[in-house]
């Protein structure tokens, strides 16, 4: 199957810190990447659809200015948490679109944040 | 309404037992459904798309109800590699929904 990767794995940082995430498609192309952000517990929630080349949609509710995102490349979607406070600290998973009639996300490995 | 609904669980089940759960969903026009799986602290995989007439995969079958808007899975012979989270997932009009899913506990 499609594999998506994210790196860094874990990330422990400063309040007030900005921390970058990336994600990529190793073996497609990826259109739309998707952010989405999981409390424990909690089911995921989608933060931002990033569309590679334009603009991101933002879910409502979530910073754009927080929360930047950059897809730059077929392959790479990256997240930025500006000047991130400890409730940012989640669980981040990007996932891309497969492409093909099913709709099928893969998704990264995830990103732990810890913000102390 | 949240979009889609589940049973938290947990359901504890021994080994090699049969166990099904549903989940509900609210808008009417979605099309694409799915099970994922997600272990502790990892990221969710694809266990299975579900399709209108039902489907099996294995010792997993997903049955999709329009008419009362749920989908369900049914995992037989539960094996202890079973325990995880069973996230519902179903394709909205512009993004995926999902369940805050179904943990399931298979003991020895």
């Amino acid at each position: 199957g499609a594999v998506v990767s994210q790196h860094p794995s874990w990330v422990i940082c400063k309040s007030g810190t900005s921390v970058k995430i990336e994600c990529r498609s190793l073996d497609f192309q990826a259109t739309t990447m998707f952010w989405y952000r999981q409390f424990p517990k909690q089911s995921l929630m989608l933060m931002a659809t990033s569309n590679e080349g334009s603009k991101a949609t933002y879910e409502q509710g979530v910073e754009k200015d927080k929360f930047l995102i950059n897809h730059a490349s077929l392959t790479l979607s990256t997240l930025t948490v500006t000047s991130a406070h400890p409730e940012d600290s989640s669980f981040y998973i990007c996932s891309a679109e497969a492409g093909g009639p099913t709709d099928t996300q893969y998704f990264g490995p995830g990103t732990r944040l810890t913000v102390l | 309404r949240k979009e889609v609904e589940q049973d938290p669980g947990p359901f504890n089940v021994p080994e090699g037992a049969t166990v099904a759960f549903n989940c509900t969903y609210s808008n009417s026009a979605s099309q694409s459904f799915f099970w994922y799986r997600q272990d502790c602290r990892k990221e969710p995989k694809l266990l299975m798309s579900v399709y209108s007439s039902g489907n099996e995969d294995g010792r997993f079958t997903a049955q999709l109800n329009r008419a009362s808007q749920y989908i369900s899975l049914l995992i037989r012979d539960s094996k202890l590699s079973d325990s995880a989270t069973y996230l519902c997932v179903v394709n909205g009009p512009l993004k995926l929904s999902f369940g805050a899913g179904t943990t399931v506990t298979v003991r020895a």
